[in-house]
């Protein structure tokens, strides 16, 4: 089993949809998570962080981590074709290693 | 955010030939950069870890021999692909985690735009 998983997608979404983008973990020592965003050809940016369980807001990006089911969550609203892109989720325990989703790709339909 | 550079961004080589690509941490002072590869369609795959002034720290798998990586200074890792093949094709990405102060509190990793290299 993973440490992370991710469903690779595609993901196909009207433009204005709500997206929502999911991760899931075994390691119950992870206790930062992150969503990137990662272009084609291009290397990843980072989107979201979040430290331990909660929700955090950004613009039409929400993040949400659920510690006791293992779960992380991304959400995009109001979607816009620019957003089209892979989404990897990304979790670290107390050092630096991170362990990275095998990424999530969207496509939003104009 | 803080700004990774990586050069070059395409690099096409014969075989047999050694390619170095650097990653360079512009606005930051980085003790620790990562170097990833990436297959088409997949996530990133840890290959080593770099520390500035000591040895690298390479996954299990990762040839060293193979893929020399030098952290001469807080701003500069490189990696070096020796006697390049074919199936050493790939998406090379690099990313650096701050040393200390305000970028470095939440820990995060700021990644390079990536270098692909085609060995013909």
């Amino acid at each position: 089993q993973k440490e992370v998983e991710q469903d690779p997608g595609p993901l196909s979404v009207p433009e204005g949809a709500i997206v929502s983008l999911n991760c899931t973990y075994s390691n119950s020592a992870f206790q930062y998570f992150m969503w990137y965003r990662q272009y084609s050809r291009k290397g990843p940016e980072l989107l979201m962080y979040t430290y331990s369980s909660g929700n955090k807001e950004d613009g039409r990006f929400t993040a949400q981590v659920d510690k006791s089911s293992k779960y992380i969550s991304l959400f995009i609203r109001d979607s816009q074709p620019s957003d089209s892109a892979t989404y990897l989720c990304a979790c670290r325990a107390g050092t630096y290693k991170y362990i990275f989703g095998t990424g999530t790709r969207l496509k939003v339909l104009a | 955010g803080a700004v990774v550079s990586q050069h070059p961004s395409r690099v096409i080589c014969k075989s047999g030939t050694s390619v170095k690509i650097e990653c360079r941490s512009l606005d930051f002072q980085a003790t620790t950069m990562f170097w990833y590869r990436q297959f088409p369609k997949q996530s990133l795959m840890l290959m080593a870890t770099s520390n500035e002034g000591s040895k690298a720290t390479y996954e299990q798998g990762v040839e060293k021999d193979k893929f020399l990586i030098n952290h001469a200074s807080l701003t500069l890792s490189t990696l070096t692909v020796t006697s390049a093949h074919p199936e050493d094709s790939s998406f090379y990405i690099c990313s650096a985690r701050a040393v200390t102060g305000g970028l470095s509190n939440t820990g995060e990793l700021f990644f390079g735009e990536g270098s692909r290299l085609t060995v013909l």
